[in-house]
């Protein structure tokens, strides 16, 4: 089935960790994003790339890092420097053209203890 | 800089009440986009609709219907004969482009809550 898979799902993390979220599609989507929703907002641009090996900062990237080393790979990292990095965090595909649309991942909801 | 604003932050209305969400927007660009995403209890958006900005026409898909007005800057979202499933959170959005990089900015959301 074609589509975008966040995990985990849930995900608990101790103050001064790192984690890393998941997020992989087989849409053949060139563009993929990462989203942050906190409780009764709406989501906040964290970062997006548009192709391989390129990517950029979106509203709110401090604290937070990315890789895209694959088309259909675009992970996560929340680092320490978060202060507040409790959240929902939804990834999200892009797709192009006449429908120029995107599309979520289910979300993985970050905890921190 | 782009804004959208969803005035209404909770709704609640009994199953069989048609009902409206409000969507106003802000942005400088004469080409644009608007979308509305449902977010149910899951947690993951769904896609519900995209609009371009040269495309007035209202439309209509089952139960869902959307009034599109440029001149008031608003793109509003009604739900016909609301259902307990259409209970959710409603997001509406406006893309703007950036070097060829399409962004998103959400409004807050609206909870809408269908009671049987």
């Amino acid at each position: 089935d074609g589509g975008i898979t966040q995990s985990p799902k849930y995900l608990f993390r101790k103050e001064g960790q790192n984690v890393t979220l998941s997020c992989e599609q087989n849409l053949n989507h060139d563009a993929m994003y990462w989203y942050r929703q906190d409780p009764g907002q709406g989501l906040r641009l964290i970062y997006y790339s548009q192709i391989v090996n390129d990517f950029q900062k979106g509203d709110i990237a401090e604290g937070y890092s990315v890789s895209r080393e694959k088309k259909e790979s675009f992970p996560l990292t929340v680092t320490s420097a978060q202060k507040n990095p409790t959240a929902f965090y939804l990834c999200a595909t892009r797709r192009g053209g006449v429908t120029d649309t995107q599309y979520f991942g289910p979300g993985t909801r970050l905890t921190v203890l | 800089a782009q804004k959208v604003t969803q005035a209404q932050t909770e709704i609640s209305v009994v199953e069989k009440e048609d009902v409206t969400l409000d969507c106003v927007y802000e942005t400088r660009d004469t080409t644009y986009y608007l979308f509305w995403y449902k977010q149910p209890p899951s947690g993951e958006l769904v896609f519900l609709i995209r609009r371009n900005s040269f495309d007035e026409q209202n439309e209509i898909s089952g139960r869902y219907s959307w009034n599109f007005q440029k001149s008031t800057s608003s793109f509003n979202f009604t739900i016909t004969a609301s259902q307990v499933v259409d209970s959710a959170v409603y997001f509406c959005a406006l893309s703007e482009l950036i070097q060829g990089a399409q962004k998103l900015v959400f409004g807050q959301g609206t909870r809408l809550t269908i009671n049987p």
